[in-house]
């Protein structure tokens, strides 16, 4: 069954720690994203990887980092430098070309205690 | 800097009639557009996707571009309760390989019974 899978489902931080969500698909995309969604906003785009090992900045990057070791795994850390974390995290990927739809994993909503 | 507009709503439709979502964009350079419907609580599923002028019909749904007024449209005939989500117009600027989305507000669609 081909998917995008986001773990955990819900995820507290406290004040100070860093956090790690993680996104896996088997989809064999090349390109894998990760947005930002407040409450009553869109989805804004955080870090963006089209192929191991590299990755660029989106519009909203500081306070957060990511890593590409594998083509299927694109975990996203939260750190402390983030200041205002609590949101939804969706991790989407595609194909990598101009023209690709994107597919969204079902999301980890980040609270801070 | 990239926009995305859209009328924020509630747009409220009698079940049965046809729901009508618009999405201006800013940046000339846009190559694709795409519709995803949201759900309370739940992450972006695609709809529709336009990368050329006129319409696109799937089923009930109709997507319309026209680049030259930087306009995009979903039409939504026979509304059903179901129907009843947030609708997201999302952007893809740039050409030839991976970039993220910019996404609208977003639409609050309620189709009345």
């Amino acid at each position: 069954d081909g998917g995008i899978t986001q773990s955990p489902k819900y995820l507290f931080r406290k004040e100070g720690q860093n956090v790690t969500l993680s996104c896996e698909q088997n989809l064999n995309h090349d390109a894998m994203y990760w947005y930002r969604q407040d409450p009553g906003q869109g989805l804004r785009l955080i870090y963006y990887s089209q192929i191991v090992n590299d990755f660029q900045k989106g519009d909203i990057a500081e306070g957060y980092s990511v890593s590409r070791e594998k083509k299927e795994s694109f975990p996203l850390t939260v750190t402390s430098a983030q200041k205002n974390p609590t949101a939804f995290y969706l991790c989407a990927s595609d194909s990598g070309g101009s023209w690709e739809t994107q597919y969204f994993g079902p999301g980890t909503r980040l609270l801070v205690l | 800097q990239k926009e995305v507009e859209q009328n924020s709503g509630p747009l409220s439709v009698p079940e049965g009639a046809i729901a009508s979502l618009n999405c201006t964009y800013s940046d000339r350079g846009s190559q694709s557009f795409f519709w995803y419907r949201q759900y309370s609580g739940k992450s972006p599923e695609l709809i529709m996707s336009i990368y050329s002028n006129g319409d696109k019909e799937d089923g009930r749904f109709t997507a319309q571009l026209n680049k030259a007024s930087q306009y995009v449209s979903l039409l939504i005939r026979d509304s059903q309760p179901s129907d009843s989500a947030t609708y997201l117009c999302a952007v893809k600027v740039r050409g030839g390989g991976a970039d993220g989305l910019t996404f609208g507000k977003g639409t609050h669609l309620i189709i009345q019974p």
